[in-house]
This record gives structure tokens, C-alpha cells and sequence, in this order.
């Protein structure tokens, strides 16, 4: 019964390099959210996936951010051309059932540094 | 002015305090969840309610859809209960079903 995992659980990267964060959802959960934490702020939603419908992308900051959630499984969070101020822990979540209406269980978070 | 509000900001109790945790918010809401932030960044799920109460061994969880606010006990606390607690809800504008609006939390601190 492994819980939500996210892979690297720490990355430092260099301004305007490219970097893609892991996240492995609890086995059968269709719903799937990235949400961001900036130091000193609260958690900021980012993404949401639910089966095989359209993600709601309206939570991305700018193009520079997307996110892929193949088979319906493993999501990847990508950031181009980085920027200071996306340094934030990026968390992400899964859920059994849809939207804000069911416990979304969190993974550990994957910390990001931009130098 | 933030569509969730949570006050205090910090609280300080001692052990075995009756801790009440508020939070208000300003739009119409589907669901409201309470998270658990640990110290070391992991976060939990407390509760996910739309009305009325939830309890769970020392926790309580109430809302008031009319009065839009809803509230947090912790009834014995006990440094473990230590943590940074944030109200979050799921607004009911018929448009996505996955964007959380957060609160910025309260951190609680029980000393022994």
C-alpha cells in the first residue's frame, strides 16, 4: 500500500535550464493535482487531472509550465527555461474519486532551487 | 482581500489545551478540508466536509455553509499535535472540480 511518491525529492538547477518533476499516484486513483509551495506562502493549485477529460491547467503560472499524466497513471510537472522565483516545494496529490469532494492524499514533495 | 481566511496565524499552547482553529471564507463552497502540515513538509489530510461535523479521535471539524466559516478543535493537545494546520475549499461556480483555494495556515505550537 504505497502512498503517493515524487521523485527527485530535491532539485537545484541552474536559471533557464529545464526541469521535470515526478509524480507516481496511489495505484487506482483517477484524480491527480499538482499544487506549489513558495516559501513563507500558502499552497498554490496547479494542475488537475481526472481520467481520460481535459486537465484544468488554469492554476499554471505561465507557459514555461506543463504537465503530462500518462496511461492515466505517472505525472510529469515540466518547467522550461527556469526562473528564481519558481523555487518552491511542487507537491503533488492523487485522489480515488473527483475534484475537491474527495481526500486527496499528498505525496512528499519535490524541492526546487533555482540558482 | 483573500477568498479564505484563517486566524490566528500562530498559536501557542500548552500541553492538554482546548485548541479552536477558525477559518472564514468568502465565496460559495462545495467542500471544505482541513490539512495537517508536519514539521518536516509531509501533509495529511484531516477531514473533508460540507456540512455539519466530523470527528476524529481528538479532532472536530465544523462548518456553517451560512455563516461561511468553519472551525478546528483539538481537544487534549499534546506537542505531537504540533504542526501547521490549513483550511482549503472547493468553490461551487460550476467550473473545475480539482482547484483548491488555500488558506495560509496556522501554526501550532504545544509546548509540554
Amino acid at each position: 500500500g504505497a502512498g503517493v511518491s515524487q521523485s527527485p525529492s530535491n532539485k537545484v538547477t541552474e536559471k533557464g535550464k529545464d526541469v521535470e518533476l515526478r509524480c507516481d499516484p496511489i495505484s487506482g486513483h483517477t484524480a491527480l493535482y499538482w499544487y506549489r509551495q513558495s516559501l513563507g506562502q500558502g499552497l498554490e493549485f496547479l494542475i488537475y487531472f481526472q481520467g481520460n477529460s481535459a486537465p484544468d491547467k488554469s492554476g499554471l503560472p505561465s507557459d514555461r509550465f506543463s504537465a503530462e499524466r500518462t496511461g492515466g497513471s505517472v505525472s510529469t510537472l515540466t518547467i522550461q527555461r527556469t526562473q528564481q522565483e519558481d523555487s518552491a516545494v511542487y507537491l503533488c496529490a492523487s485522489s480515488l474519486g473527483q475534484g475537491f469532494t474527495d481526500t486527496q492524499y499528498f505525496g512528499p514533495g519535490t524541492r526546487l532551487t533555482v540558482l | 482581500k483573500n477568498e479564505v481566511e484563517q486566524s490566528p496565524q500562530n498559536l501557542t499552547a500548552q500541553e492538554g489545551e482546548f485548541i479552536t482553529i477558525n477559518c472564514s471564507y468568502s465565496v460559495g463552497i462545495s467542500a471544505l478540508h482541513w490539512l495537517q502540515q508536519h514539521p518536516g513538509g509531509g501533509i495529511v489530510s484531516l477531514f473533508m466536509l460540507s456540512s455539519g461535523k466530523k470527528k476524529h479521535g481528538r479532532l472536530i471539524a465544523t462548518i456553517n455553509i451560512q455563516e461561511k466559516h468553519s472551525s478546528l478543535h483539538i481537544t487534549a493537545s499534546h506537542p505531537r499535535d504540533s504542526a501547521v494546520y490549513i483550511c482549503a475549499v472547493g468553490m461551487n461556480y460550476g467550473g473545475s472540480q480539482g482547484n483548491l483555494i488555500f488558506g495560509k495556515g496556522t501554526k501550532l505550537s504545544v509546548k509540554p
